[in-house]
């Protein structure tokens, strides 16, 4: 059962556009939803996070938007860079504190053409 | 300077063979994980331990074992019963509340079978 769906599964934008990926989840219990940014044969890195009680949260050019009634939240990168060109991964965490761990989705992987 | 250490960056596994991959920690977190990443699959949990000498199964325990001997330390061994083990694998720490804090990611251990 896939908890967290992310899309699209691959995007390419252009220099100075805004890239823009989506991830649904479906368990009301999740109430801390990060997103990460992998480059290639490197870990995860915290990139922002939002919890359900905003429906905004902004840090520099990435923006996260968040719908509790839809159960949806996405990230936006404005003014992209080549430099942004990485996978991206939404998460989502349960009430536990983080005891039980992040359920991820499936990645993006976010081209930035020059 | 302080941060998770995964050991080896790579690691080669012979049909048959028990394979252990080292994860270590000094930031005082009481919470470590083990994650699988597969290409398009995004990660999937393994196990997870939130205390010393104690450890959950995650999603796809079958075929991994672990053990949580000390705080800094949660080892992965992949053992022969895991058909398919060629992949990416990340570990995890974070700290435990009441809320959800930042997960923070060692770099990977890339594991082939040959």
């Amino acid at each position: 059962q896939q908890q967290v769906k992310q899309s699209p599964q691959s995007l390419i934008v252009q220099k100075g556009g805004i890239s823009i990926i989506n991830c649904a989840y479906e368990n009301t219990a999740f109430d801390y939803f990060p997103w990460y940014q992998q480059f290639p044969g490197k870990g995860p890195a915290l990139l922002i996070a939002i919890r359900p009680d905003v429906s905004e949260k902004k840090e520099g050019r990435f923006t996260i938007s968040f719908n509790k009634s839809a159960k949806q939240f996405s990230l936006h990168i404005m003014d992209s860079q080549p430099g942004d060109s990485a996978t991206y991964f939404c998460a989502a965490g349960g009430s536990g504190g983080g005891a039980d761990g992040l359920t991820f989705g499936k990645g993006t992987h976010l081209i930035i053409q020059p | 300077d302080g941060g998770i250490t995964q050991s080896p960056k790579y690691l080669f596994r012979k049909e048959g063979q028990n394979v252990t991959l080292s994860c270590e920690q000094n930031l005082n977190h009481d919470a470590m994980y083990w994650y699988r990443q597969d290409p398009g699959q995004g990660l999937r949990l393994i196990y997870y331990s939130q205390i010393v000498n104690d450890f959950q199964k995650g999603d796809i325990a079958e075929g991994y074992s672990v053990s949580r001997e000390k705080k800094e330390s949660f080892p992965l061994t992949v053992t022969s019963a895991q058909k398919n083990p060629t992949a990416f694998y990340l570990c995890a720490s974070s700290i435990l509340g009441t809320v959800n804090t930042e997960a923070f990611f060692g770099q990977g251990t890339r594991l082939t079978v040959v």
